[in-house]
């Protein structure tokens, strides 16, 4: 069964320094997000991403964050300035949308020390 | 904006029994889908059911199945013959119609505990 992948499973960085996480989305999927879950917290979401470009985007999704398509299977989402409280568990999720359910991948812990 | 509510932080099943977790909604919207989704400890998100607000008929997918009172913006997930894989958080979600790619609308979550 296809499924969303993630890479790397877990990031470990210093503040101030930039990360990227990488998705690759299920093949025939079309639209792209990105949520973060604080430990303990609920999921929140980030920005979604359609043919190219932003679709829709959350109060959390400043300056110091981006996404990107760079080719036609990844999907990644960069922190430029990590800050302490990005700390979070990242999910990238994809959806067809002829069915509009999305599907996970198995998350990125990122902790910032 | 929509809201989820989860009322119960946490709740306990004795292996084998039935379990209901509850979630409301608050939307000014007619046309919506509302899923359940399953973190177990490995915090990977795992859809369990998902139902279409204009279906009067309530999802089910094996031993899970939805409560969906559509007036009352209420939507409670029952789960028979409760596993001790079924330990996990559930998460109630929210997801608009209006276009192809809203995001969804999370509940804070309930953490379920299987009693063997």
């Amino acid at each position: 069964e296809p499924e969303v992948t993630q890479t790397p499973s877990h990031q470990v960085t210093q503040m101030g320094q930039e990360v990227i996480l990488r998705c690759v989305p299920i093949s025939n999927h079309l639209y792209f997000y990105w949520y973060r879950q604080i430990l303990g917290q609920k999921v929140e979401f980030l920005v979604s991403f359609y043919n190219n470009e932003i679709s829709e985007k959350s109060e959390i999704f400043d300056d110091q964050f981006s996404v990107e398509r760079p080719d036609g299977s990844n999907f990644t989402l960069k922190i430029r300035s990590t800050k302490l409280e990005d700390s979070a568990m990242y999910f990238c999720a994809s959806s067809d949308p002829g069915y509009d359910t999305q599907y996970f991948g198995p998350g990125t812990r990122l902790t910032v020390l | 904006a929509q809201t989820v509510t989860q009322s119960q932080p946490e709740m306990s099943v004795q292996e084998a029994e039935t379990v209901t977790l509850s979630c409301t909604y608050d939307t000014s919207e007619s046309d919506y889908y509302l899923f359940w989704y399953k973190q177990p400890p490995s915090r990977q998100m795992i859809l369990v059911i998902r139902q279409e607000a204009y279906k009067q008929q309530n999802a089910t997918e094996n031993r899970f199945s939805v409560n969906f009172q559509k007036a009352a913006k209420s939507f409670s997930l029952k789960i028979s013959d409760s596993q001790l894989g079924d330990a996990a958080m559930y998460f109630c979600a929210y997801r608009s119609q209006y276009s192809g790619n809203t995001p969804l609308v999370f509940g804070k979550g309930t953490r379920l505990s299987v009693i063997a």
